[in-house]
């Protein structure tokens, strides 16, 4: 099973320069997650979808817009990057069920803005 | 707000001693509570969940037991491998809205052959 894939695994990004992160999950899942991991802050919420058709801004919002295109597929883009953007970023997706609900995540894009 | 809060890293061990990493939460009634593992340049996974007051989550050789009297959800493992250095997320859920996780800020362990 592929689960939640994310492409690409690296970039590195001119400052001002546009890009889109690719997020897609095989699990059939209704919610999914943009988060961002820089040292010492743990992982902060960018944007959530919690069905096809709807966003909401999660934490660190500024900077980023997400498009929820399917089911599948839930992509983030920085329409004009700035060093403040190097981090990590990961995508999740989960059912949202109840107490056993759990997040499932992707390997990581690194994103360096120079 | 919900909120987790972890003690801060990095802990380094040698090889078979004892590891206990402190989390507390602060959440509105009863919330599923977690710890996802990071290992080096993969994404996080699920090592263990607790869904109400006194439940055990355990695997792998880690445990953690959910204490609703000390709002702590503690992970321990009594004899630490090398395999086992990686970032630890203490996390939780809301019973009033299944979309909101909530992750602590992350303790790397390193453990020492």
């Amino acid at each position: 099973n592929a689960g939640v894939t994310q492409t690409p695994k690296f970039q590195v990004l001119k400052t001002g320069q546009s890009m889109t992160l690719q997020c897609a999950q095989d699990m059939n899942h209704n919610s999914m997650y943009w988060y961002r991991q820089d040292p010492g802050m743990g992982l902060r919420l960018i944007y959530y979808s919690a069905s096809e058709g709807t966003t909401d801004k999660g934490e660190v919002p500024n900077g980023y817009n997400v498009s929820r295109l399917n089911k599948r597929e839930f992509s983030l883009r920085l329409e004009s990057a700035a060093p403040s953007q190097t981090s990590v970023y990961f995508c999740a997706s989960s059912e949202p069920t109840g107490a056993n609900t759990e997040a499932f995540f992707g390997q990581g894009t690194r994103l360096t803005v120079v | 707000g919900d909120s987790v809060t972890q003690m801060e890293g990095p802990v380094t061990l040698s090889e078979e001693a004892c590891l206990t990493i402190n989390c507390t939460y602060t959440a509105t009634g009863y919330p599923s509570l977690f710890w996802y593992v990071q290992y080096p340049g993969e994404g996080l996974q699920l090592l263990l969940k607790a869904t109400k007051a006194d439940d055990k989550g355990s695997n792998k050789g880690f445990e953690a037991t959910y204490r609703k009297e000390t709002t702590s959800f503690h992970l321990e493992k009594g004899s630490v491998q090398v395999s086992d250095s990686a970032v630890y997320f203490c996390a939780l859920i809301s019973p009033y809205n299944f979309n909101k996780f909530y992750f602590g800020s992350g303790t790397k362990l390193n453990v020492k052959p």
